[in-house]
């Protein structure tokens, strides 16, 4: 069965840090861009980071949060990673593990993980 | 502020056909750049709806359509039914911010 679960996710602080995964199972992790999408309580969607197949070729971030947060990935495990920090309130959202089909700069998320909660509050 | 303009709600009865439209600009959908929807059933996660402007995925029923023109695109549900009740997001890529964008998402009400 195709899947994707993200975890990681929690309280933290504001200025604190947080690191998400996110396991892939029923399909070759290795030949798919990936993906980091979030949605803040009660709001849309928001697109906030993406990867290539191979770590080498691309890394993009929504500019909004460039410089404090980091996507990676770890093909032999199966792994897509989004290391965040010097969090703010306004972070607080479900983050999305979500895989991507098409060709750049057209690419769509076909299959998505249910997400995990992330509470930035003192 | 969502850089592709959803209206927040549309309504109709079942068996109606409804059409949620996605407003961009010349960065984006008018720049030629492919408009994908989603839908988000209550408390779930977002599911690919209608991919490349007007390809359903399977399993996608043939009652969604979508299509595009100039800086705009439209996603039409016919025969309107209570399982469709939902929100529904258009996404594009947009070249100024080098990155994907979401509409704000629309709202469907099933009356």
């Amino acid at each position: 069965e195709l899947q994707l679960v993200e975890s990681g996710g929690g309280l933290v602080k504001p200025g604190g840090s947080l690191r998400l995964s996110c396991a892939a199972s029923g399909f070759t992790f290795s030949d798919y861009h990936m993906n980091w999408v979030r949605q803040a309580p009660g709001k849309g969607l928001e697109w906030v980071s993406s990867i290539s197949y191979s770590t080498s070729n691309y890394i993009f971030y929504a500019d909004s949060l460039k410089g404090r947060f980091t996507i990676s990935r770890d093909n032999a495990k199966n792994s897509l990673y989004l290391q965040m920090n010097s969090l703010r309130a306004e972070d607080t959202a479900v983050y999305y593990c979500a895989r991507v089909l098409g060709d750049y700069p057209d690419w769509y998320f076909d299959l998505w993980g249910r997400g995990t909660l992330v509470t930035v509050s003192s | 502020q969502s850089v592709l303009t959803q209206p927040p709600s549309v309504s109709g009865a079942p068996g109606q056909r409804v059409t949620i439209s996605c407003s961009g600009s010349t960065s984006n959908i008018g720049a030629g750049y492919d408009v994908h929807w989603y839908q988000q059933l209550p408390g779930t996660a977002p599911k690919l709806l209608i991919f490349g402007n007007n390809n359903r995925p399977s399993g996608v029923p043939d009652r969604f359509s979508g299509s595009k023109s100039g800086t705009s695109a439209s996603l039409a549900i016919t025969g309107l039914q209570a399982e469709d009740e939902a929100d529904y997001y258009c996404q594009s890529y947009d070249s100024s911010l080098s990155g994907s964008v979401f509409g704000g998402g629309t709202k469907l009400t099933v009356l």
